[in-house]
């Protein structure tokens, strides 16, 4: 079974620009949640979506948004892009709807520099 | 909010050595997970383990749930064992993983 990947893998923006990252998770997998890393904030979590519904959302403002389509697969975006949101977004998938009981899969990220 | 506290912050191993990485957590929780992030970025599964131990070749890893700490036990390290060790936490009713600040191993031959 394939794992989740996400897309692109690495990506230069300037600021005020916008940014959309995808992200597919193992088939069959209906929650995703998106985090974001970077050296002095370590990872922090974004959002989580389950069924095309937004069911938690980290401390970001709302220049940070997100959506999950019918199949499951979902996109963040970045509008009016900071030298800060220079990162690693990392999604990760897992079967459950929000339980707390699952084990969570991570893609391999997608690298955003901002100059 | 719940507080994930990792020790040590960094380790620095020779091939064959063993080691033992803790995760201490501030309140009860549903889940813990470890997980490994390899030099490109990606973090993978090691353990999910809410509670009790478990084996896994050369990784083991216990959590004592009602004490609010979880060990990652490595045996005789191999220099691809080198990266950056989480552990992760999760509250009921919710996918949210929040991550502790890592143990960054560096296993030298």
């Amino acid at each position: 079974k394939a794992g989740v990947t996400q897309t692109p893998r690495y990506l230069i923006k300037t600021r005020g620009q916008q940014v959309t990252l995808s992200c597919s998770p193992i088939s069959g997998h209906r929650s995703v949640s998106w985090y974001q890393q970077t050296p002095g904030q370590g990872l922090q979590f974004l959002f989580e979506y389950f069924s095309e519904t937004q069911r938690n959302k980290g401390n970001f403002p709302g220049r940070f948004s997100g959506r999950q389509f019918s199949n499951s697969r979902s996109e963040m975006n970045v509008s009016t892009l900071e030298l800060g949101d220079s990162a690693l977004y990392l999604c990760a998938s897992s079967l459950s709807a929000g339980t707390g009981q699952e084990t969570q899969y991570f893609g391999p990220g997608t690298r955003l520099l901002v100059l | 909010g719940i507080q994930v506290e990792q020790s040590p912050p960094d380790l620095i191993l020779q091939e064959g050595a063993n080691s033992t990485l803790r995760c201490n957590f501030s309140d009860s929780v549903n889940n813990l997970q470890w997980f490994h992030q390899n030099p490109w970025g990606q973090l993978i599964n090691l353990f999910y383990i809410p509670s009790g131990t478990k084996q896994n070749g050369r990784l083991s890893a216990t959590t004592v749930a009602t004490e609010r700490y979880s060990l990652l036990y490595i045996s005789s390290s191999q220099t691809t064992d080198s990266g950056v060790y989480f552990c992760a936490v999760q509250r009921w009713g919710t996918d949210k993983l929040i991550f502790g600040t890592g143990t960054r191993l560096q296993v030298f031959p």
